[in-house]
């Protein structure tokens, strides 16, 4: 089946430093990724479309400036967070949308737990 | 505006069955999924569904009424390990999925 990894499964980082965050599809391409954000007990959030050699799409209120995303091939995305801050501190999880094969089928990585401390 | 509706929690009986019910209101529909999410974990695919029925698989089945913008997710036979968080999310324009706050399962013996 499709897999979708995202390294590293968990970061602790100090305040006013950037993190990178890698998602790939093992085994599919896909030329569209969503990056979304979950605090606890509350649902994902969808934070920015990432398309394969285009700018990010953010949604309302997410800072594309703070939020840096690349999607430089049809295996990878990248989300930096920079200047990091406690309330950064979050559960991130990409997920792939499979661009061949099962076209549409949107697989979820396994997540990136964040600390900003 | 986009507004998906779900319980913010339930629990029921091991064994027993337990309806979890979705509303929502979109500016585009290309389908409603259902997630499972245990605590700490990247969801799981449940369930998908475009055109109005029920889908059955399994255990779970998942219904859509798509003129009444609402959806259930019915959970046969439970299991201790079903306890979980359910999140419903719909698919709009560009294969965004938006999801519902989600409701937290509480299986009990």
């Amino acid at each position: 089946g499709a897999v979708v990894s995202q390294h590293p499964s968990w970061v602790i980082c100090k305040s006013g430093t950037s993190v990178k965050i890698e998602c790939r599809s093992l085994d599919f391409q896909a030329t569209t990724m969503f990056w979304y954000r979950q605090f606890p007990k509350q649902s994902l959030m969808l934070m920015a479309t990432s398309n394969e050699g285009s700018k990010a799409t953010y949604e309302q209120g997410v800072e594309k400036d703070k939020f840096l995303i690349n999607h430089a091939s049809l295996t990878l995305s990248t989300l930096t967070v920079t200047s990091a801050h406690p309330e950064d501190s979050s559960f991130y999880i990409c997920s792939a949308m499979a661009s061949s094969g099962r076209v549409g089928e949107q697989y979820f990585g396994p997540g990136t737990r964040l600390t900003v401390t | 505006g986009q507004n998906i509706d779900q319980p913010t929690e339930m629990t029921a009986t091991e064994g027993a069955i337990v309806q979890i019910n979705c509303t929502y209101q979109t500016s585009g529909f290309n389908g409603l999924f259902w997630y499972q999410q245990h605590a700490g974990e990247a969801p799981t695919f449940l369930s998908y569904n475009v055109l109005d029925g029920l889908e059955e698989k399994g255990r779970f089945s998942s219904f859509l009424s798509r003129s009444k913008g609402y959806s259930y997710l019915l959970l046969k036979e439970l299991q201790m390990k079903d306890s979980a968080s359910y999140l419903c999310a719909v698919r709009g324009q560009g294969g965004k999925l938006i999801f519902g706050q989600g409701t937290e399962l509480s299986v009990k013996p």
